[in-house]
């Protein structure tokens, strides 16, 4: 079946660091591809979406590429703040899914110290 | 955007009990979704819930465990019956905003069972 495959964190960088978090996906026909993001003590939220193959989404200076030869959609920022510090999860909704069927990776917590 | 309340946000329930999870949404929805997070573990999908028809289940999800209430377009009962330590988990309910492709979260009620 679909599965989303997140690296395993915590991920502990310094500020202004450059920021990766890898995920990769296993899906039939054409999924969606999403980042939601978890900040301490508030409900997930969605960070960035693409819905098609070579897709960029961007938000906060987040980015994230969706590519099909690689099943990869990875995150990635230039430059962390402490602000920035949260659980990251990669999900999916196959392509015949219903709008709020998503499969999600693991998380992974990031922690930017000052 | 919507706003989503859970209620509980937390409980302690011994094992053989029930536990009703209630979700109240700012709008009018067709569809809300329950999901669960189970320690070190990514989210799942438990079932969509549709107001004036039955919940649908995902697979390994079953009706008498979960039963599932949508009695209008706002609101809906995720039920957790005769628990075992292994339910213990965080309980998501979220709605789908279709024009955005944005899924919207409950901040979760965080289940422990003794």
């Amino acid at each position: 079946g679909d599965s989303v495959t997140q690296m395993e964190g915590p991920v502990t960088l310094s500020e202004e660091a450059f920021l990766t978090i890898n995920c990769t996906y296993t899906a039939t026909g054409y999924p969606s591809l999403f980042w939601y993001v978890q900040y301490p003590g508030e409900g997930l939220q969605l960070l960035l979406k693409a819905t098609k193959a070579d897709d960029k989404g961007s938000n906060k200076g987040f980015e994230a590429t969706y590519r099909k030869e690689t099943t990869s959609f990875h995150l990635e920022k230039g430059s962390v703040q402490v602000s920035d510090s949260a659980v990251y999860f990669c999900a999916l909704r196959p392509g015949s899914g219903n709008t709020g069927k998503l499969i999600f990776g693991q998380g992974t917590t990031l922690q930017v110290k000052p | 955007s919507a706003v989503i309340s859970q209620k509980p946000s937390r409980d302690i329930c011994q094992r053989g009990t029930s536990l009703t999870i209630q979700c109240q949404v700012d709008s009018q929805v067709t569809m809300m979704f329950w999901y669960r997070q189970q320690p070190g573990q990514s989210l799942t999908l438990i079932a969509t819930a549709n107001q004036g028809s039955e919940a649908t289940y995902e697979s390994g999800f079953v009706i008498d465990k979960f039963p599932i209430s949508r009695p209008n377009l706002t609101f809906s009962t995720l039920t957790v019956s005769n628990m075992s330590p292994e339910d213990s988990s965080i309980y998501l309910c979220s709605v789908a905003d279709a024009a955005t492709d944005k899924l919207f979260f409950g901040s979760g009620t965080q289940l422990s069972v003794l």
